[in-house]
């Protein structure tokens, strides 16, 4: 069945850079292209970019540019997320999600979300 | 940006009876190629977001047909026609029409 496994939770300190990974599985990886959305604690999602597993392009949100750098390795269908100069209100949950855009449309699935803790 | 604005924010429902959530956008989501990139999703309690209905009514593989969603340019609703128990969570509507991809600011159903 068509999954994505995220990397654990992790604590990182003001000013570090965190880097979650996305593992694929049951598609095509280079297929599909792979979103991020963040939600943090208590509060609504946030989308933050997405990427083409295929040529490596990516587009980010503009209160992200700079600091997020969205990446793939192909021979292992993972995708990362790498967000530098972290701030307190980068804590989070990171979600990966594929967009299909064929007949049916959307993101689908969700991977089970990485807790990003930013703490000093 | 466009802004995704969601009503009600929480709704407390008795089980068998409908529900209704209005998602209106700050701007079209109508693209050219003549389809409207408006999605729901719902995010069960502890769990990732799942995918509910893609194009305004279009219900996703797997999502009972109580669920119903209408709507056209910028205003939307999705409807449950008889509520049960496995529908609590947050309702969230989305448009990828227009970058950055923006979220409604969910909407809590719990039962009565």
């Amino acid at each position: 069945q068509v999954q994505l496994v995220q990397s654990g939770a992790e604590v990182k300190k003001p000013g570090a850079s965190v880097k979650v990974s996305c593992k694929a599985s049951g598609y095509t990886f280079t297929g599909y292209y792979i979103h991020w959305v963040r939600q943090a604690p208590g509060q609504g999602l946030e989308w933050m970019g997405w990427m083409d597993p295929k040529s490596g392009d990516s587009n980010s949100a503009q209160k992200f540019q700079g600091r997020v750098t969205m990446t793939r390795d192909t021979s292992i269908n993972t995708a990362y997320l790498e967000l530098s100069t972290l701030k307190s209100d980068d804590t989070a949950v990171y979600y990966c999600t594929r967009e299909i855009f064929a007949v049916v449309t959307g993101l689908d699935p969700w991977g089970q979300g990485s807790l990003i803790t930013v703490s000093s | 940006d466009v802004v995704m604005t969601q009503t009600p924010l929480s709704l407390s429902v008795t089980p068998g009876q409908p529900a209704s959530i209005s998602c209106k956008s700050s701007q079209s989501l109508l693209h050219s190629d003549g389809k409207t990139y408006l999605y729901w999703f719902l995010q069960k309690p502890g769990r990732s977001p799942q995918l509910l209905m893609y194009e305004v009514s279009n219900r996703f593989s797997g999502v009972p047909h109580r669920f119903s969603g209408s709507g056209s340019e910028t205003d939307f609703t999705l409807r449950i026609s008889r509520v049960e128990a496995e529908d609590v969570g947050v309702y969230y509507c989305m448009q990828t029409i227009h970058l950055p991809g923006t979220f409604g600011q969910g909407t809590t159903v719990e039962i009565k």
